[in-house]
């Protein structure tokens, strides 16, 4: 099974600085890294696919980069809304899929 | 509008069954992969298992391989997923997503308790 590990764990900033957030595979994943917000009692949506390809109505703010085992989400400047627990996801081993654990970005 | 809306959790006690449901609108149905995603309380998500669009071919996390059975219904646009033998650890929303999981359900609550 390929184990996506995220970090930080948490992340404290304040609205208006720059978010960057990390998702690492334990063996390569190639391109097929996809990024998901999560806001609590909602589901999860989908932010960015194939590590850099952002979802439809997705704002420029966000973007995605890496390939292989290391994987970047950056968040250029954070609005109030983005404040939220973030996933990673590969399905380079599809039908098996994994999930990070999540990083959470909180208002400092 | 693309919509997913699960049904079907509640309270069950260990060793029971239980069927979800995700009624599908807004979208071709039948051209679409679906897929089950579970997230236990103030936990991360799990994958739990997808079907193919076309053969219906199925596949599972190896946490309910044996236990759970996913199947779809394409004339009625909704996805099942029968989950036998719960655990106290099957306790989480269970979100049905489609294809990429570029569109979710809200969830619904599965509590495995006595």
């Amino acid at each position: 099974e390929i184990v996506l590990t995220q970090s930080p764990a948490t992340l404290s900033l304040s609205p208006g600085e720059r978010a960057t957030l990390s998702c690492r595979a334990s063996q390569s994943v190639n391109i097929y890294l996809t990024w998901f917000q999560q806001k609590p009692g909602q589901a999860p949506r989908l932010l960015i696919y194939d590590a850099s390809k952002r979802a439809t109505g997705i704002p420029a703010r966000f973007s995605g980069s890496g390939s292989g085992t290391d994987f970047t989400l950056t968040i250029s400047s954070l609005e109030p809304e983005d404040f939220a627990v973030y996933y990673c996801q590969q399905r380079s081993s599809w039908p098996s899929l994994t999930f990070g654990g999540g990083t959470k970005v909180e208002i400092k | 509008e693309v919509q997913l809306l699960e049904s079907g959790g509640g309270l069950v006690q260990p060793g029971g069954s239980l069927r979800l449901s995700c009624a599908a609108s807004g979208f071709t149905f039948s051209n679409f992969a679906m897929s089950w995603v579970r997230q236990a309380p103030g936990k991360g998500l799990e994958w739990v298992s997808s079907i193919t669009s076309s053969r219906g071919t199925t596949y599972y996390a190896d946490s309910v391989k044996g236990r759970f059975t996913i199947s779809r219904d394409n004339s009625k646009n909704t996805l099942y997923l029968q989950m036998n033998s719960l655990r106290a650890e099957d306790t989480a929303i269970y979100f049905c997503a489609k294809d990429a999981f570029d569109f979710w359900g809200q969830g619904t609550l599965v509590t495995v308790s006595p």
